[in-house]
């Protein structure tokens, strides 16, 4: 089955300062890679997503970029803001797999810090 | 947010005691989903669903059994709780096949 590792496990950063976080996945059949940002005591959100067709993508102060020889991707959060502080997941699936859903592969999730 | 309610928010109850956690959806939406959350693991699929009464096993299935009568409900069963299914619940939904998931608040569990 797919494997992803997430790191850092946690990062700190200065407020405006730029974060980056890394995953790598094992199949490569995987297509579809999300992240998900976790505020305490809430269920993940999604915050950008990727499909394996297109190398980066953009919203606003965050972007997320795809490597799929190396079958890593990244999120990339510039000019960090204090409510950026959460757990952050990276994810990946398989779209268009038949037989039935799933679900996502996650990593083990960021603790990014925004030090004021 | 999405319209997913999970009930109840937090639980606790005696090691070999049967315990369900109910997922309700306001979304008409065809894939349903329950993972459990653990510091060091992240969040590990247990069981989902891709339509009324087809479910399928996830990564974690043992010890969970899972139901879907209807299109906005899933339920998950442990069927006798034990310590090492302390945890919190997540069910998530979606529209099309592992895309685009809508999280819920969550179910804390803790098993004594």
């Amino acid at each position: 089955g797919e494997n992803v590792e997430q790191h850092p496990s946690t990062l700190s950063v200065q407020e405006g300062d730029s974060a980056v976080i890394k995953c790598t996945y094992s199949d490569s059949a995987s297509n579809y890679f999300p992240w998900y940002k976790q505020e305490l005591g809430k269920g993940p959100q999604l915050i950008i997503d990727i499909r394996s067709n297109v190398g980066e993508k953009k919203d606003q102060r965050i972007a997320v970029t795809l490597n799929k020889t190396a079958k890593h991707f990244s999120l990339h959060i510039t000019e960090t803001q204090p409510e950026d502080s959460a757990v952050y997941f990276c994810a990946a699936s398989k779209l268009g797999s038949g037989g039935g859903a799933d679900g996502l592969t996650f990593g083990k999730g960021t603790h990014l810090i925004i030090q004021p | 947010d999405a319209g997913i309610t999970q009930s109840p928010r937090h639980k606790v109850t005696e090691t070999g005691t049967p315990v369900t956690l109910r997922c309700h959806q306001t979304e008409n939406h065809r894939y349903m989903y329950w993972y459990r959350q653990d510091p060091g693991h992240g969040l590990r699929l247990i069981h989902y669903s891709y339509g009324v009464k087809d479910t399928d096993k996830g990564e974690v299935s043992d010890g969970y059994s899972v139901s879907r009568s209807k299109t906005e409900d899933f339920l998950l069963t442990l069927e006798s709780a034990t310590s090492s299914q302390t945890s919190v619940y997540f069910c998530a939904i979606s529209t099309t096949e592992n895309t685009e998931a809508f999280f819920g608040q969550g179910t804390r569990l803790t098993v004594v």
